[in-house]
């Protein structure tokens, strides 16, 4: 099973508006990752939270962590059309296994303009 | 410009047959990945390198090897091609083991 899980599998917001995307996870972690894969691309980072933190923020981006629940969020607010893309998590168990991320199945958001 | 390049971009490949994934990083990152992505999946690591001469096994290692011959260049092997292994391929560098930078993809077909 896997270690990373996006809710919900896709979902569709008019431009402008705000989204969420949620993970859960199953392991204990160091760090955990979002990162946004448009069409034809490969994924890039849009932010990194560590276990020792509850919020951090990127521009339009907001990421929230709560450890005991092994949840994560990621927020955008007034999305635009470039937004459409599938949003992953990524835990990272951090120690030996540094750099070994598992990935959720990704969450596809469309941006209606 | 940094950047992680992988060639090819796509590949068509027979059952058997040997296929090599090539991967060049201009980050000066010491980590490297290689993931698999199957439709509608997420990423799966396959193989990664902390030095170079050196590589170590992911989750999925099975049918795949790895070579990584310089800091720059890292490589996926499959000996033996099977149709299980179509799938598309990317390439990563980082350089603490968190941020990593993913390269296009190689697209591969086996038939």
């Amino acid at each position: 099973s896997q270690l990373a899980e996006e809710n919900p599998w896709a979902l569709s917001v008019h431009e402008g508006e705000s989204v969420t995307v949620n993970c859960s996870y199953k392991t204990s972690i160091t760090a955990l990752q979002w990162y946004r894969q448009k069409s034809g691309e490969g994924p890039a980072q849009l932010i990194l939270i560590r276990s020792n933190e509850r919020e951090k923020r990127n521009g339009r981006l907001r990421a929230t962590l709560d450890t005991s629940s092994q949840s994560s969020s990621l927020s955008i607010t007034a999305t635009r059309c470039e937004d459409t893309a599938v949003y992953f998590c990524a835990t990272d168990a951090g120690g030996s296994a540094l750099g070994r991320l598992h990935f959720g199945a990704g969450t596809q958001l469309i941006v209606i303009p | 410009e940094a950047a992680v390049t992988q060639s090819p971009r796509s590949k068509v490949a027979v059952t058997g047959g040997k296929v090599t994934l090539s991967c060049h990083q201009t980050n000066n990152h010491d980590y490297m990945y290689w993931y698999r992505q199957d439709t509608g999946h997420g990423l799966r690591l396959i193989h990664y390198s902390y030095v170079a001469d050196s590589t170590e096994k992911g989750d999925i290692p099975d049918g795949y090897k790895a070579s990584r011959p310089s800091q720059e260049n890292f490589s996926l092997i499959l000996e033996l091609a099977s149709l299980s292994q179509t799938a598309v391929y990317f390439c990563a560098s980082s350089h603490s083991g968190e941020e990593q930078y993913f390269g296009p993809g190689t697209r591969l077909t086996v038939l």
